[in-house]
């Protein structure tokens, strides 16, 4: 089972900032936090991954909050070509993770509707 | 740098047949993974392969299977299909390192093979 819920659903605006929410109260101490994306009939594609410090890239800044059990995945101008169903997803990591590497468990993700 | 490619993209078989799917990884890569895609359960992980060796398998009946080659490449193989196999099958691809460092867990996704069984 997913170790992470997510809404089902959110709305933002094109040019505003989109903040997508993620519960993983069972967080253990060598898991990290990824978040994938999935635009509509394609792969996921990786956006975003971390431990417990917050961490930004090209493409979004993922806030992890300080008791790690939730995080927040920050798209900082959503535009149309955001819109996707995003997975947030814990896993092993490091040393310790790499005989889990390939395994991914999903939940249901949220779906982000960017809106004109 | 060429991405995960997947072939066929599209297959339509009947009850009972068997499919072979194929997954070429990014160059470089020795890990890769097959996940099963259908709207009511979600992306579901089927299993993962490292140096032709099995490493990881979901919770699937032995229909399913897969191998991996020397080169990496891997196939995934669905005998005696029903019509519950109906799919998006997608194949992932990692490097695995043995460093601490999380970025070589990163998973890069191929585009995916939509299999219909009638």
């Amino acid at each position: 089972d997913a170790k992470t819920t997510q809404p089902p659903s959110m709305d933002c605006a094109e040019g505003r900032a989109a903040n997508l929410p993620c519960n993983h109260s069972t967080i253990s101490g060598n898991e990290y936090v990824y978040w994938y994306r999935q635009i509509h009939s394609q792969g996921p594609q990786y956006i975003i991954h971390g431990l417990k410090n917050n961490e930004t890239n090209e493409m979004a800044s993922l806030i992890i909050t300080e008791d790690r059990k939730s995080s927040t995945l920050i798209l900082p101008h959503a535009t149309l070509r955001d819109t996707a169903v995003y997975y947030c997803i814990v896993r092993p990591g490091g040393l310790h993770g790499s005989s889990n590497t390939g395994k991914l468990i999903f939940g249901q993700g949220t779906t982000l509707q960017v809106k004109p | 740098k060429a991405g995960v490619t997947q072939t066929p993209r599209y297959l339509i078989k009947t009850r009972g047949q068997q499919v072979t799917l194929s997954c070429s990884p990014i160059s470089g890569h020795r890990s890769v993974s097959w996940y099963q895609q259908t709207p009511g359960q979600g992306l579901q992980f089927l299993f993962e392969y490292f140096s032709e060796t099995q490493r990881n398998k979901g919770n699937f009946p032995g229909r399913f299977s897969g191998r991996q080659f020397s080169n990496s490449r891997s196939e995934m193989n669905v005998s005696t299909l029903e019509l519950g196999d109906s799919a998006l099958y997608l194949c992932a691809s990692s490097f695995t390192g043995t460093s601490g460092d999380s970025s070589y867990n990163e998973q890069f996704f191929g585009p995916g093979t939509r299999l219909t069984v009638l």
